[in-house]
Formats: C-alpha cells, sequence, structure tokens
C-alpha cells in the first residue's frame, strides 16, 4: 500500500546527542515536509523540501538539519543544538497541493 | 503571513447534538483550505479540503465545511456527533503559489463527545 512510514515510533535520547528520525514515502510525491507538534500550539513546520537535493527552513529550523538525497526520503536530524526536543514529529509528503501525514515520531529527551 | 485561528480550545457536545468548530485564515490569495482529525498520538486524518469551486464541500465521517470568503473563514460543521467524533481538530490553510504547498496549522480545538 501507499503511505508515508515514520521510525521510530518512539526514540528517547540523552542531552547532548544527535538523533535521527526517518520518514520513507512510495507515493512518489515531490514534496516533503517536517512538522513539529506541541500541546496547545498545533503544528509547526521545520523543514520542506520541493525537489530533490533541495531544501528549505520552516519556521523553527534552529537546532534541526534534513536531506533529500532520494525523492522518497526525508530524514530529520534533531541536533544537540535543538534545546528542547521534546515533542511529537510529523512528516507529510504532497503533490498537487494536498499534504498526507505519517503517523508520526515521538522523541523524549531523557 | 499566512495564520490560521480556531478561537477554540476545547468544545464539549452531546451525542446526537450538531456541531460547529470555527476556522478563521489569513492568506494574500486564494487559499487551499483543509480539516484534519487526529486521534490521540496519531499523525493526522484528512477530513476535507477546499481548493476552489462549490463552496460546500462534503468530506469524510459526515462532515461538512463551507469556504466563506468576506468572513475569511471555513468552519466544519456535522449535524449529529457520534462519541467516536472525540479528537482533535485542525484547520490548515496553504498554497500552492511560492514555496511550494506550506500548510499552515491553527492551534486546534478538542472535541469531547458527552454519552
Amino acid at each position: 500500500d501507499g503511505g508515508i512510514t515514520q521510525s521510530p515510533k518512539y526514540l528517547f535520547r540523552k542531552e547532548g546527542q544527535n538523533v535521527t528520525l526517518s520518514c520513507e514515502q512510495n507515493l512518489n510525491h515531490d514534496a516533503m515536509y517536517w512538522y513539529r507538534q506541541d500541546p496547545g500550539q498545533g503544528l509547526r513546520l521545520i523543514y520542506y523540501s520541493q525537489i530533490v537535493n533541495d531544501f528549505q527552513k520552516g519556521d523553527i529550523a534552529e537546532g534541526y538539519s534534513v536531506s533529500r538525497e532520494k525523492k522518497e526520503s526525508f530524514p530529520l536530524t534533531v541536533t544537540s543544538a535543538q534545546k528542547n526536543p521534546t515533542a511529537f514529529y510529523l512528516c507529510a509528503s504532497s503533490i498537487g497541493g494536498q499534504p498526507s501525514f505519517g503517523e508520526g515520531s515521538w522523541l523524549t529527551v531523557v | 503571513a499566512q495564520s490560521v485561528t480556531q478561537p477554540d480550545i476545547h468544545i464539549t457536545v452531546s451525542e446526537g447534538a450538531s456541531l460547529e468548530l470555527r476556522c478563521n485564515y489569513s492568506y494574500g490569495a486564494t487559499p487551499y483550505l483543509f480539516w484534519y482529525v487526529q486521534s490521540p498520538g496519531q499523525g493526522l486524518q484528512l477530513l476535507l479540503k477546499y481548493f476552489s469551486g462549490d463552496t460546500l464541500v462534503q468530506g469524510i465521517k459526515g462532515f461538512e465545511a463551507e469556504f466563506k470568503r468576506s468572513q475569511s473563514s471555513f468552519n466544519l460543521r456535522k449535524p449529529s456527533v457520534h462519541w467516536s467524533d472525540a479528537a482533535e481538530y485542525f484547520c490548515a490553510v496553504g498554497g500552492i503559489a511560492g514555496g511550494g504547498n506550506k500548510l499552515t496549522f491553527g492551534t486546534g480545538t478538542q472535541l469531547k463527545v458527552e454519552l
């Protein structure tokens, strides 16, 4: 079935460590996005990519990095520079203006 | 800059009652408008969308929404709520122009259904 797969579902990180969240899609969508969700704040855009080997910062890019080496993949790295990384992270992809979302990844700093 | 306001953080309705969730947006061109639903710890499921044409759009699970350009609103409605509709609902605005379809989300409305 076509869809967006995020992994891992749950991830714990020690302070000072970098972690990478995976996002893979087999929908043949050109655009991909990473959002962060915190209680009471809705979803905020971290990074997005419209084509392979190109990406742009969203509203809250500081402390995060991405790559887009393949159309199907858009991994997000949460670096040690992100001071408050505990959140729910959602990946999305779109074509023709309608994004579809993965099931999300929970990241907790311990 | 585009923005979305969902003025109601929490709403409680009785099962079988009607529902209206409010959404106001700001966007510099013709907007693409969306309503998503999210169950706890899950991703977002698209309920319905408006791109153009008929301003009353029908979605899944018996939901509908009406685009009112003069009021910059896109309110979500359901004539009779079921207990399984309890979830968080997000309104979003975006468009193809410029940097791809960057959706901007509202802060969400948590719906509680009383039996």
